[in-house]
């Protein structure tokens, strides 16, 4: 599995964009990018998945380059409640069977008043 | 629609004890995983359950064993309990009828503690 590296911890304020960059060097060619945000005691949960390009929903925005060496976790004008850890992850993705998850150290990112 | 739950929320053992938690799965989810989150650290994959087997196993020893129910809710087992094992233990549900994604959904999860 491709091993992840990201910022330990990142500090924002409140209506501030925050871009979290994850470098994924050894990314293999079926392996997509997917972030997920957890809250302390809490499980993780999906923020958003790409391959390449540009993916957005209506939580952030993914930015892939096309040598899919990094990625760039995009949160539009964050809020207090937006304090939390991310974690960026690569791997493949198989049909009918969920893949395991390797989860790295993770993103702190605090949002300041 | 009821979420992926988990049982006890917190639970106090002592070393060479054994404990069981429990997870129910997210509504129509089949397949149940398990995962380990020591303090401060990311989740590490335990096993997976599907179709009342262990499909996938992570780096973990056998004092670590699970079971699926045809209601496709799931136990994890710890037996002889370590300090070590003190963690935060998540379950994560998907379904096998979906091309697979990483949109796993996570329980709350249940504080070990070991002592």
């Amino acid at each position: 599995l491709a091993k992840t590296t990201q910022p330990i911890s990142m500090d924002s304020y409140e209506g501030q964009e925050v871009n979290i960059t994850c470098s994924h060097n050894n990314i293999a060619t079926n392996d997509y990018i997917t972030w997920y945000q957890q809250f302390p005691s809490q499980g993780p949960r999906f923020i958003i998945q790409g391959y390449k390009t540009k993916v957005t929903n209506e939580v952030a925005s993914l930015f892939i380059p096309a040598d899919r060496k990094s990625s760039t976790l995009s949160l539009p004008r964050v809020s207090l409640s937006d304090t939390a850890v991310y974690y960026c992850l690569v791997g493949a993705i198989s049909s009918g069977s969920a893949r395991q998850l390797t989860f790295g150290s993770g993103t702190q990112l605090t949002v300041l008043p | 629609d009821a979420g992926v739950t988990q049982s006890p929320t917190h639970l106090i053992k002592t070393r060479g004890q054994q404990v069981t938690l429990r997870c129910s799965p997210k509504s129509g989810h089949d397949t149940v995983s398990w995962y380990q989150q020591a303090l401060g650290q990311g989740p590490q994959f335990i096993f997976q359950y599907y179709e009342e087997e262990e499909r996938q196993r992570g780096n973990f020893p056998d004092r670590f064993s699970g079971h699926q129910f045809p209601n496709y809710s799931s136990e994890l087992n710890v037996n002889a309990l370590l300090l070590g094992d003190s963690a935060l233990y998540l379950c994560a549900s998907s379904s096998s009828q979906l091309a697979a994604t990483d949109t796993q959904y996570f329980g709350p999860g249940t504080r070990l503690t070991v002592l």
